[in-house]
Order: C-alpha cells, then sequence, then structure tokens
C-alpha cells in the first residue's frame, strides 16, 4: 500500500486566495483525520470522519475552514478566503475502526501551507 | 476529558547511553496510549502502542515503553541510544468507549550527540 497520499506537498498561495488541500486515505481505513502544525500551536486536530461522516469538527478554527469526504477514498480541506495566519503543515491521517484491533494512525507526509 | 502532558520540551542523550521520553496521560477509562516519532519534513510514524496486557510494550527502531497506572504514564525508553534517533516524539492517548479522538501531547525533541 503506498500509504496516505497528500496533495499538494507545498503550496504558496496569497491572502485572500482558495486553498484545497487533497488526501486520499490508505484503503480499509474508515476514520480520517485533519491535523495542523505549527511551532506555537504543536499538532492541532481540525476534523474526523469516521465511514465518511464528519464526527468532529470542533477543531476547525473558524467558518473559512472546512472539510468534506465525498467517498471512502478522498477527502478534501478547504480554507476560503485564505489568511497569513493559516501557513502551517496540514496532516491528513487515517485509521480502521477500534474493533478491528488497529487503532493508530498512519501520516501522511503533510502539505506545507504559506499564505502570503 | 482527555489530556497527555510531555513535560519535557528537549531531552539531550550521549550516543550509547538510555534514553527516556516522559509521558503522563488523563482518561475517562481504560486508556489506548501511543508513541509516534516525527523526522524533519516527515509525516508522524507510529513507533508502539499499549491497548491492553503486558505493561512493557516493544516497538519499532528498539524503542519500548512502560504502561503505569496508577502514576497514568507511559514513557517511552530505549536502552542504548543512536544519533538517528534525534527527533521530536509524540505521546498520545485514546478512550476506548467507542470514540475516536486521540489526544497528542506538546512533543519533545530527542537530541542524541555523537
Amino acid at each position: 500500500d503506498a500509504g496516505v497520499i497528500q496533495s499538494p506537498r507545498h503550496e504558496v498561495t496569497e491572502m485572500g486566495q482558495e486553498v484545497t488541500l487533497r488526501c486520499k486515505p490508505i484503503s480499509g481505513h474508515n476514520s480520517l483525520f485533519w491535523y495542523r502544525q505549527t511551532m506555537m500551536r504543536g499538532l492541532e486536530l481540525l476534523i474526523y470522519f469516521n465511514n465518511n461522516v464528519p464526527i468532529d469538527d470542533s477543531g476547525m478554527p473558524e467558518d473559512r475552514f472546512s472539510a468534506k469526504m465525498p467517498n471512502a477514498s478522498f477527502s478534501t480541506l478547504k480554507i476560503q478566503p485564505s489568511e497569513p495566519r493559516d501557513s502551517a503543515v496540514y496532516f491528513c491521517a487515517s485509521s480502521q475502526a477500534p474493533g478491528q484491533g488497529l487503532v493508530e494512525q498512519f501520516f501522511g507526509p503533510g502539505t506545507r501551507l504559506t499564505v502570503l | 476529558a482527555q489530556s497527555v502532558a510531555q513535560p519535557e520540551d528537549q531531552v539531550n542523550v550521549a550516543e550509547g547511553n538510555p534514553l527516556t521520553v516522559k509521558c503522563t496521560y488523563s482518561v475517562s477509562g481504560n486508556p489506548y496510549l501511543f508513541w509516534y516519532v516525527q523526522y524533519p519534513n516527515r509525516g508522524l510514524q507510529f513507533l508502539l502502542k499499549y491497548i491492553t496486557g503486558d505493561n512493557l510494550v516493544k516497538g519499532s527502531y528498539g524503542f519500548e515503553a512502560e504502561f503505569n497506572k496508577s502514576q497514568t504514564s507511559f514513557h517511552l525508553k530505549k536502552p542504548s541510544a543512536l544519533v538517528s534517533d534525534s527527533a521530536l516524539y509524540f505521546c498520545a492517548v485514546r478512550d476506548n468507549t467507542g470514540g475516536f479522538k486521540t489526544i497528542f501531547g506538546a512533543g519533545t525533541r530527542l537530541f542524541v550527540k555523537a
């Protein structure tokens, strides 16, 4: 398996532009997580899905952020409009359901977002 | 509410010496506990986990961790550190009540000096 795939790996954009980050989880995993990592705030959980349904989006910083999971193999995180304080590394992770005994998360390589 | 604390921002150790990276947790019910490692410009990688059973858990790259229920701790250890172990280490906790949310600690940077 190729692992969790994220695209793009790097994104540089200007303030006010729309940014879309993409994630393909590991096949067979039914939980998907979006995290943001910054020096100041560390690793923050933004939202997670189970069986394509958003379970907890309490970590989404504000309405400018939205996430979707239209099917089991694809998720997007969108920022519209983007602001310089959104600059961070965004990680996607996936895991199997607890009942299957494998509960660790597998992380993608991340997308480094820079908003100018 | 779940929480996890890593009391040390950085741990320095000489190559060949034993290392310990500390973690304490708070969770309702029985915990699932994890350690992850992050190398520069990479995503987090799973090292080991405690679900149930033996309190001493062995994981990747010679790392192990000891679950101590009375002290609510899950310290990461390695008998002999390597320079290549230098990285950022995260402790994480998840409850076993059916929720999916995993809480990560702030991370501890391990620096192994040759």
